[in-house]
């Protein structure tokens, strides 16, 4: 099946500092990708739909300052916590599909677990 | 609102016997709805997809139905073993964004 890379697994930083996480779809191209956010025993909270090549549409209530995505190419989606504090730790995964394949299944990255200290 | 369903509270069987975990759905017409498995501290890993066209789909182990009038789905995994052992989740594509909204997911322990 198709694979999505993360990319850190795990990162601690400080506070203050920012973080920027890799998604990339490694045998498809995706013009899509979308990011999660998951705290521990909770669901996935999706928080934002990367665009490949114009910006990305944030779900109600992040911040997209906080949170900047970048979708450069059809098989890279970035994501950078900036100015990272203590509760922005979480886990973040990102997902793909892909293109011209919108009602199939969604491929997830291996996640990226974040402590800001 | 929108809302999707799961069993809240964690699902504990004898190895063997068969798990069935409810979704259910208010608010949505999906034309489809999909099963994730999900490992601590991984991302989630597809299992099957059910169209609402279908009643029932089976991949080994596993059977899923759809039942549209009572908005819901259910997963079934028969004969299992503790390897069954993660949590699932529903997943409903919000209409025409591709965006996949998932429930809160039912933890399974399979016990030997």
């Amino acid at each position: 099946g198709a694979v999505v890379s993360q990319h850190p697994s795990r990162v601690i930083c400080k506070s203050g500092t920012s973080v920027k996480i890799e998604c990339r779809s490694l045998d498809f191209q995706a013009t899509t990708m979308f990011w999660y956010r998951q705290f521990p025993k909770k669901s996935l909270m999706l928080m934002a739909t990367s665009n490949e090549g114009s910006k990305a549409t944030y779900e109600q209530g992040v911040e997209k300052d906080k949170f900047l995505i970048n979708h450069a190419s059809l098989t890279l989606s970035t994501l950078t916590v900036t100015s990272a504090h203590p509760e922005d730790s979480s886990f973040y995964i990102c997902s793909a599909r892909e293109s011209g394949r919108p009602n199939t299944e969604a491929f997830f990255g291996q996640g990226t677990r974040l402590t800001v200290v | 609102s929108q809302k999707i369903e799961q069993n809240s509270e964690a699902l504990n069987i004898q190895e063997g016997k068969t798990a069935t975990l409810t979704c259910n759905y208010t608010n949505y017409s999906p034309a489809y709805l999909q099963w994730y498995r999900q490992d601590p501290g991984r991302g989630p890993v597809f299992l099957l997809l059910i169209r609402e066209n279908e009643k029932e789909k089976r991949k080994e182990r596993l059977k899923v139905t759809f039942d549209t009038t009572l908005k819901q789905s259910l997963f079934h995994i028969t004969a299992s073993q503790p390897a069954d052992s993660a949590t699932y989740l529903c997943a409903l594509d919000e209409a025409n964004t591709g965006k996949l909204i998932f429930g809160q997911g039912t933890t399974l322990q399979v016990k030997p």
